[in-house]
């Protein structure tokens, strides 16, 4: 089955820096991959995705690429702000009705 | 986007005990699991829900330990049974609201098991 691999385990960045996490797959045949952020005490919600025929996706300050030969993609996250701690978590399936594999996650610390 | 109401959200219970824990939907959706986390950890699938079939149940978790119930579009529920402290977890029930592309998963609130 797939195996979702996610660097770092923590994250500590200076207000206003950019925040980068990685994320490997194993299943060439993986098509979606979307990014969760969890807030301490909450449920994880999806904050951004990207599908397997792109290989960048922005919106405001988030962006995630893919490469789909070397089977990574990344979480950017620029002008980084104490609301963006959390923990993000990626994930990746391989058909619309395949099940998400994890990562490990990322605690991202943004310090003012 | 599915409005997904969990109950109850946290309880303690003893060991050795079951607690069955209830996911409402607010509208039919094709695909429901069960999530556990674990303190501190990611999240890992213990079964889907099929509505009027036995749930498909991932690698580690079995139907006598996690008795699940999806009797129609809008409803499952989770039982933990024979509760140890190893299954000290939040159960998050989440749906696929979006058929043909690769969907969105949403998950509910969690429900935090404390099992003493």
């Amino acid at each position: 089955g797939e195996n979702v691999e996610q660097h770092p385990s923590t994250l500590s960045v200076q207000e206003g820096d950019s925040a980068v996490i990685k994320c490997t797959y194993s299943d060439s045949a993986s098509n979606y991959f979307p990014w969760y952020k969890q807030e301490l005490g909450k449920r994880p919600q999806l904050i951004i995705d990207i599908r397997s025929n792109v290989g960048e996706k922005k919106d405001q300050r988030i962006a995630v690429t893919l490469n789909k030969t070397a089977k990574h993609f990344s979480l950017h996250i620029t002008e980084t702000q104490p609301e963006d701690s959390a923990v993000y978590f990626c994930a990746a399936k391989t058909d619309s009705w395949g099940k998400l594999q994890f990562g490990a996650g990322t605690q991202v610390v943004v310090t003012p | 986007s599915a409005v997904i109401s969990q109950k109850p959200s946290r309880d303690i219970c003893q060991r050795g005990t079951s607690l069955t824990i209830q996911c409402q939907v607010d509208s039919q959706v094709t695909m429901m699991f069960w999530y556990r986390q674990q303190p501190g950890q990611s999240l890992t699938l213990i079964a889907t829900a099929n509505q009027g079939s036995e749930a498909t149940y991932e690698s580690g978790f079995v139907i006598d330990k996690f008795p699940i119930s999806r009797p129609n579009l809008t409803f499952s529920t989770l039982t933990v049974s024979n509760m140890s402290p190893e299954d000290s977890s939040i159960y998050l029930c989440s749906v696929l609201d979006r058929a043909g592309l690769p969907g969105e998963l949403f998950f509910g609130e969690g429900s935090r098991l404390t099992v003493l």
